[in-house]
């Protein structure tokens, strides 16, 4: 069956180290998403890609870059981790921009 | 400033009854609403949606309605069972085809 996968599934890091999170879809969706989910704040949009090669910021993008070389994956960096940046990230893909977006298991990061 | 709001953090409901989930939003331009809905330690699964040409949608238990004027759409499940309790999450969507979220309803049925 085609998914959406996440890892790792727990991340414990130190201030000022780089972190990247994988996210790998097998549905070959051109559309894919980061989000972080903290208390109070609901699932918030970090960066998105439409395809290969395209990558855009969302709402909460500072701190964070993504890169997209194939339709699968679209790895999560946080390029000097902080601890305002401990969160529950996920991933996400939909095929097109009306199509119903599709959420991985999640990633609980914690930056100490 | 949130564009989409659920005011109520939690929500408790007896077996069999009604479970009733609000959400508002701000922006006039979102068309297209959604409801995910989340167990501990797995990412959100989409539940229903609704267009913003409807004022109604439904699908077995789960009945979404949305009142334009007020911005406003609400989630009905009936009746309530122990497996529904989870957090639900209002999603909006317009011309930007990007989803915004509101905070999370954490419904609990009790048996």
């Amino acid at each position: 069956d085609a998914e959406i996968t996440q890892s790792p599934r727990h991340k414990i890091t130190e201030t000022g180290r780089q972190v990247t999170l994988a996210c790998h879809q097998t549905w070959n969706h051109n559309n894919m998403f980061w989000y972080r989910q903290d208390l109070g704040h609901g699932l918030r949009l970090i960066h998105y890609s439409y395809g290969v090669q395209d990558t855009n910021k969302g709402e909460v993008s500072d701190g964070y870059s993504v890169s997209r070389s194939n339709t699968e994956d679209l790895p999560l960096t946080l390029e000097s981790a902080a601890s305002s940046q401990t969160s529950v990230y996920f991933c996400a893909s939909r095929a097109g921009s009306t199509d119903t977006q599709y959420f991985g298991p999640g990633t609980r990061l914690t930056v100490l | 400033d949130q564009q989409v709001k659920q005011n109520s953090p939690s929500l408790s409901v007896q077996e069999g009854r009604i479970s009733i989930l609000n959400c508002d939003y701000t922006n006039s331009m979102f068309d297209y609403f959604l409801w995910y809905k989340k167990y501990p330690a797995e990412g959100p699964t989409f539940l229903i949606s609704i267009s913003s040409i409807k004022d109604k949608n439904e699908d077995g238990r789960f009945t979404v309605f949305l009142n334009k004027s007020a911005k406003h759409l609400s989630l009905h499940i009936v009746p309530s069972q122990p497996g529904d309790s989870a957090v639900y999450f209002c999603a909006a969507d317009g011309s930007a085809r990007q989803l915004t979220f509101g905070s999370g309803t954490q419904l609990t049925v009790l048996p």
